[in-house]
């Protein structure tokens, strides 16, 4: 069974700095894609980046990047040059030809001025 | 403006009582999903729909039915049976050939 591991519940990062949230799956599937999403106090969930599982390259989007290493099975989200606007959830998910998405735990980001 | 409806936003209700939340796509997607978040955690899939008239059970579906009469719409009925309704709840749709999910602003329910 896929299985998607947020290890930290919470995270700190002074503005202006980077930072880096882990994210590691499980899966049997040659093809699929993992996700990055944002989730702030008003519950939206706010999509950030893509990465398929046959991307050479890694996936950025403004201040965030995908950090994919395929064979470790991790898919670590960077956020660069932090905002106080950035705290939030972020969680991480993995979606397969089979219509489902898995998401992992999320961590609780926090912004320090 | 192309997106996913969810009403109420907030919703309150008696235990024992059924009630049914909305969700209204205009993204011609053919998956609609419902998810259910509680305080702290995950999103965890209640059932999911990949065309009109069909649709599957996902990991918490008892206490919880469904309808996909249209490719627009997907409401989830909570029903008495769910033993702890009270969560925040989300649909998404997605469109074929895609991965990505699009969220709808989701549907903080209580039950007392």
């Amino acid at each position: 069974a896929q299985k998607i591991t947020q290890t930290q519940p919470g995270m700190f990062v002074q503005e202006k700095e980077a930072v880096t949230l882990d994210c590691t799956y499980d899966t049997s599937d040659p093809s699929y894609g993992l996700f990055w999403y944002k989730q702030p106090s008003s519950g939206e969930m706010i999509f950030l980046i893509y990465q398929g599982s046959y991307d050479q390259q890694n996936a950025t989007e403004g201040r965030y990047s995908l950090n994919f290493q395929k064979a470790r099975k991790s898919a670590n989200l960077v956020i660069s040059a932090s905002q106080l606007g950035d705290s939030a959830m972020y969680f991480c998910a993995m979606g397969r030809n089979n219509n489902d998405m898995r998401f992992g735990a999320g961590t609780r980001l926090t912004v320090k001025p | 403006d192309g997106g996913i409806t969810q009403s109420p936003k907030y919703l309150f209700r008696k235990e024992g009582q059924n009630v049914t939340l909305s969700c209204e796509q205009n993204l011609n997607h053919d998956a609609m999903y419902w998810y259910r978040q509680d305080p702290g955690q995950g999103l965890r899939l209640i059932y999911y729909s990949q065309i009109v008239n069909d649709f599957q059970k996902g990991d918490i579906a008892e206490g919880y039915s469904v309808s996909r009469e249209k490719k627009e719409s997907f409401p989830l009925t909570v029903t008495s049976a769910q033993k702890n309704p009270t969560a925040f709840y989300l649909c998404a749709s997605r469109d074929r050939g895609n991965f990505e999910q699009y969220f709808g602003p989701g549907t903080r329910l209580t039950v007392t």
